[in-house]
């Protein structure tokens, strides 16, 4: 089974607006990573998060991680129709740090 | 720096051939992922290698099979096809020690006919 579940499954917003995606996994992990996906290639790396890290920002992105309740959230800021694209979370468990279980993705759509 | 490359982007199989795709990663790198995606299952990790050898594996039958080559190369190749392994099939390179981020590749599309 999916390590990671994400919600919503889908996401429709104004241009300018918001976006928070957020993921729950279910064991202890080493890190967390989020990855954007534009239909059906491949998928960009765009910011990794340590179990000892609470918060991360890269950008109009920032990361949170709450490893008690054993989640994540990213939020995009100011979001534009190119952040149009479905958002993964992927851990990396203590024991097999290399190997990445992906949730299943946020579909975000920003409308113009 | 050039991205991971994966050849060939599209492929188009029939039921019981067996397929090679092939990985080239970031230079540097000398780690290689390989995931299967498809709509039904998501993304799932396929294997790993670093420096010629497996070091994670996950839960496909024998039919799924990887190598990587001394110059970080990787091919990952399924015997017997089915219906069920038409995916799209990632590559991912990183730098293997330490370094956790992966940098994936275009994707092959396999379609079993």
């Amino acid at each position: 089974s999916q390590q990671g579940e994400e919600d919503p499954q889908a996401l429709s917003i104004q241009e300018g607006e918001n976006a928070t995606m957020n993921c729950s996994y279910k064991t202890s992990i080493n890190n967390l990573q989020w990855y954007r996906q534009n239909s059906g290639r491949g998928l960009v790396h765009l910011i990794l998060i340590r179990s000892n890290e609470r918060e991360k920002h890269s950008g109009r992105l920032r990361v949170t991680l709450d490893t008690s309740k054993k989640s994540s959230s990213l939020l995009i800021t100011a979001s534009r129709a190119a952040d149009t694209a479905s958002y993964f979370c992927a851990t990396a468990l203590m024991d097999s740090s290399y190997k990445l279980i992906f949730g299943s993705g946020t579909r975000l759509l920003v409308r113009p | 720096k050039a991205g991971v490359t994966q050849t060939p982007r599209y492929l188009i199989k029939t039921r019981g051939q067996q397929v090679t795709l092939s990985c080239s990663p970031i230079s540097g790198h000398r780690s290689v992922s390989w995931y299967q995606q498809t709509p039904g299952q998501g993304l799932q990790f396929l294997f790993e290698y670093f420096s010629e050898t497996q070091r994670n594996k996950g839960n496909f039958p024998g039919r799924f099979s990887g190598r990587q080559f001394s110059n970080s190369r990787s091919e990952m190749n399924v015997s017997t096809l089915e219906l069920g392994d038409s995916a799209l099939y990632l590559c991912a390179s990183f730098r293997g020690q330490g370094g956790y981020e992966q940098y994936f590749g275009p994707g092959t599309r396999l379609t079993v006919t």
